[in-house]
C-alpha cells in the first residue's frame, strides 16, 4: 500500500494546455505538501495545506491552484502551461507542518 | 538565495569504505536537519534527523554530525553498500516557523565495487 500515491507518473503535454496532478496519502497526516525539482535539481516547496487550509504558498505564478477537496488530497491543477513548468512536481505529507516529510515518486511534466 | 548548500554534486566511495556527505546551512533559525536519499524515477525518502539540541544522531549504519558554530552538518554511512547509491538531500526547518522544509541540491553518491 502506497503511503502518500501521485498520479500520473508522466505527463507529456503542449504549452498552453490545462492539466491536473493528483496526490492521495493514507498515512493520516494533517499536511501535504507540493515541491517543484527543477532543472537544476533544487527541491523548492510550492504549497502546503493544513487540514485544507492553505498555509504555505511561495512566489508561484498563479497559474498554478492548488485543490484540497480533504486532507488525505491535494491536487495542483495548472492551467496555460509554459515550456520553464518542464520540471518533476513531487506531493508530500507530513503529521505537523515542521516534521519530517513522506513523499510521492513524482510526476515528470513535459512541455512541449 | 541557497540557505541550505550542498557543495558536491558527487562523490565516489569504494565499497566496504566510509561515505561522509557534508551540507552547510546560513538560516541561524535553522534547528532541525535531515537528510533525504532518492533513487531515480522515485520520490526521496527520510533517512535520519537531528534536532539542534544534540551533535550526533546514530542510526545503525548512519550517523549524522552537526555542528552548529560553523553551521554544518555532514552524514556518515559506514560500511558503505552498492544500494546505498543514490542522490542524498540534505534539508532544514526552524520548528517554531511554518515554512516547511528547504532543501539543498543534493550529492550523488556512488559507491564502486
Amino acid at each position: 500500500d502506497t503511503a502518500v500515491s501521485q498520479t500520473p507518473k508522466y505527463l507529456v503535454t503542449q504549452m498552453g494546455n490545462d492539466k491536473s496532478i493528483k496526490c492521495e496519502q493514507n498515512l493520516g497526516h494533517d499536511t501535504m505538501y507540493w515541491y517543484k525539482q527543477d532543472s537544476k535539481k533544487f527541491l523548492k516547496i510550492m504549497f502546503s495545506y493544513n487540514n485544507k487550509e492553505l498555509i504555505i504558498n511561495e512566489t508561484v505564478p498563479n497559474r498554478f491552484s492548488p485543490k484540497s477537496p480533504d486532507k488525505a488530497h491535494l491536487n495542483l491543477h495548472i492551467n496555460s502551461l509554459e515550456l520553464g513548468d518542464s520540471a518533476v512536481y513531487f506531493c508530500a505529507s507530513s503529521q505537523g507542518i515542521n516534521e519530517k516529510l513522506f513523499f510521492g515518486s513524482g510526476t515528470q511534466l513535459s512541455v512541449l | 538565495d541557497q540557505q541550505v548548500k550542498q557543495n558536491s554534486p558527487s562523490l565516489s566511495v569504494q565499497e566496504g569504505r566510509i561515505s561522509i556527505l557534508n551540507c552547510d546551512y546560513t538560516n541561524s533559525m535553522f534547528d532541525y536537519f535531515l537528510w533525504y536519499k532518492k533513487y531515480p524515477a522515485e520520490g526521496p525518502t527520510f533517512l535520519i534527523s537531528i534536532s539542534s539540541i544534540k551533535d550526533k544522531n546514530e542510526d545503525g549504519r548512519f550517523t549524522v554530525f552537526l555542528n552548529k558554530s560553523a553551521k554544518h552538518l555532514s552524514l556518515h554511512i559506514v560500511p558503505s553498500q552498492p544500494g546505498d547509491s543514490a542522490v542524498y538531500f540534505c534539508a532544514a526547518n526552524y520548528r517554531g516557523g511554518a515554512d516547511g522544509l528547504t532543501f539543498g541540491k543534493g550529492t550523488h553518491l556512488i559507491i564502486q565495487p
